[in-house]
């Protein structure tokens, strides 16, 4: 069973509008929730965690535990927050340390 | 911060030939991830490689099909042994120091 969950291959917005990329968790403990971002021709790259509860380059995101959410959320999108965003799950009592189960990603694309 | 660097970055093989993949990090981790991103899935976890002892992998993968060294803290190789094209995929080397960071990946293309 799919334990991260992003419903949307591609979102697509225009600069300045807001976006809100989703993720649903199968999880049944106390997961830790992570969001990474892969900017084009670069490495895949931590961008926020539920733990910090800080805003990174304008995102936040927040854990929803009713509703097994974590969807990342910026006001307004700007043409330089295109790229990949991928969910990540690690299991607070997984034998692997370390151990990310992530989401099958999507894509953002900001439009001019 | 941990810097990673894998050797190859990408390389096309022969079906029934075998590639090892190395992975190198500036700092002294515990723990290093093999991930595999195949095209147009999520990142799925291969193996975690223990200094010092066997390699831990996850359900569906096999020593035999992905053997992985780790001689010291720094430095792990992961080959793919006995390609077919159901191997191409992004193989990406991780550690945890202080955060989870990712290698640039090594992109394998098995005709």
């Amino acid at each position: 069973a799919q334990r991260v969950t992003q419903p949307e291959k591609l979102l697509s917005v225009f600069k300045g509008a807001p976006v809100e990329l989703k993720c649903n968790y199968s999880y049944s403990g106390s997961p830790e929730l992570f969001w990474y971002v892969q900017y084009s021709r670069q490495r895949l790259q931590l961008l926020l965690r539920h733990i910090s509860r800080e805003s990174i380059k304008g995102f936040t995101a927040d854990l929803n535990k009713g509703e097994t959410s974590f969807h990342l959320k910026k006001p307004f999108a700007q043409e330089e927050d295109s790229a990949m965003y991928y969910c990540a799950l690690r299991e607070s009592d997984g034998g692997s340390q370390g151990n990310l189960i992530f989401g099958k990603g999507t894509k953002l694309s900001v439009k001019p | 911060s941990a810097v990673i660097s894998q050797k190859p970055s990408r390389d096309i093989c022969q079906r029934g030939t075998s590639l090892t993949i190395q992975c190198q990090v500036d700092s002294q981790v515990t723990m290093m991830f093999w991930y595999r991103q195949q095209p147009g899935q999520s990142l799925t976890l291969i193996a975690t490689a223990n200094q010092g002892s066997e390699a831990t992998y996850e359900s569906g993968f096999v020593i035999d099909k992905f053997p992985i060294s780790r001689p010291n803290l720094t430095f792990s190789t992961l080959t793919v042994s006995n390609m077919s094209p159901e191997d191409s995929s992004i193989y990406l080397c991780s550690v945890v120091y202080n955060e989870q960071f990712f290698g640039p990946g090594t992109r394998l293309t098995v005709l």
